[in-house]
């Protein structure tokens, strides 16, 4: 089954404990991205990747970290959460980036406190 | 900077009631216009894409039109499953999708 798989799904954490939260597609697809989802704010991009090796900024980069360095996976670090923070995060990939659809996974919810 | 504004923000609907929803966008160069369905607490659902002014496409109750300046989701005799927030994105010139802010619909037995 084509899908996009993000672990955890729920986390609780505190001010400044490292995290990471992964993402993988087995779909074969270059482009991946991260999104934070908040109400009122909607959907924004944090950062993207074309392919392995090649990441960028979206909108809303900054206190977060990315790497690719396999074409399946796309992990989002936080090296010191905030409270700010505190969001429902979504890992999407898709064939490239404005023409083809993107396929969203489940989501993961972080609280940092 | 590319903009997409969706309206209204929340829409009641009796079962059966047919409405649109809209997606008006200001993009330089447009290459897609994606419409999604998110469920509470889930990842958007890919519906729809549109590449070009007069496109249009459909999937059971839902179609999907666009012109050079906004998209509509017209949903025929909604059913209270078509229930969620449905989500209007823009592809343009950059690496990115710009998304609205969605329409909440709501659909009353």
């Amino acid at each position: 089954e084509a899908q996009v798989t993000q672990n955890p799904r729920y986390l609780i954490t505190v001010t400044g404990k490292k995290l990471t939260v992964t993402c993988s597609q087995n779909m074969n697809h270059e482009y991946m991205s991260w999104y934070r989802q908040d109400p009122g704010l909607g959907l924004r991009q944090i950062y993207y990747s074309m392919n392995v090796e090649v990441t960028d900024k979206g909108d809303v980069p900054e206190g977060y970290k990315v790497s690719r360095k396999e074409k399946r996976n796309f992990p989002l670090i936080l090296e010191s959460p905030s409270p700010n923070q505190t969001s429902l995060y979504f890992c999407a990939s898709s064939l490239g980036p404005g023409i083809y659809e993107q396929y969203f996974g489940p989501g993961t919810r972080l609280t940092v406190t | 900077e590319d903009q997409v504004t969706q309206s209204p923000e929340a829409l009641r609907l009796q079962e059966g009631e047919s409405s649109s929803l809209n997606c008006s966008y200001t993009v330089s160069g447009l290459r897609g216009l994606f419409w999604y369905r998110q469920d509470p607490g889930k990842g958007p659902e890919f519906l729809f894409t549109l590449y070009s002014a007069g496109e249009e496409k459909e999937k059971e109750r839902l179609k999907a039109t666009l012109t050079k300046k906004e998209s509509f989701l017209h949903i025929t005799a909604p059913k209270p499953e078509d229930s969620a927030t449905y989500l209007c994105a823009v592809g343009a010139g950059s690496y990115q999708l710009t998304f609205g802010k969605g329409t909440k619909l709501s659909v009353i037995p």
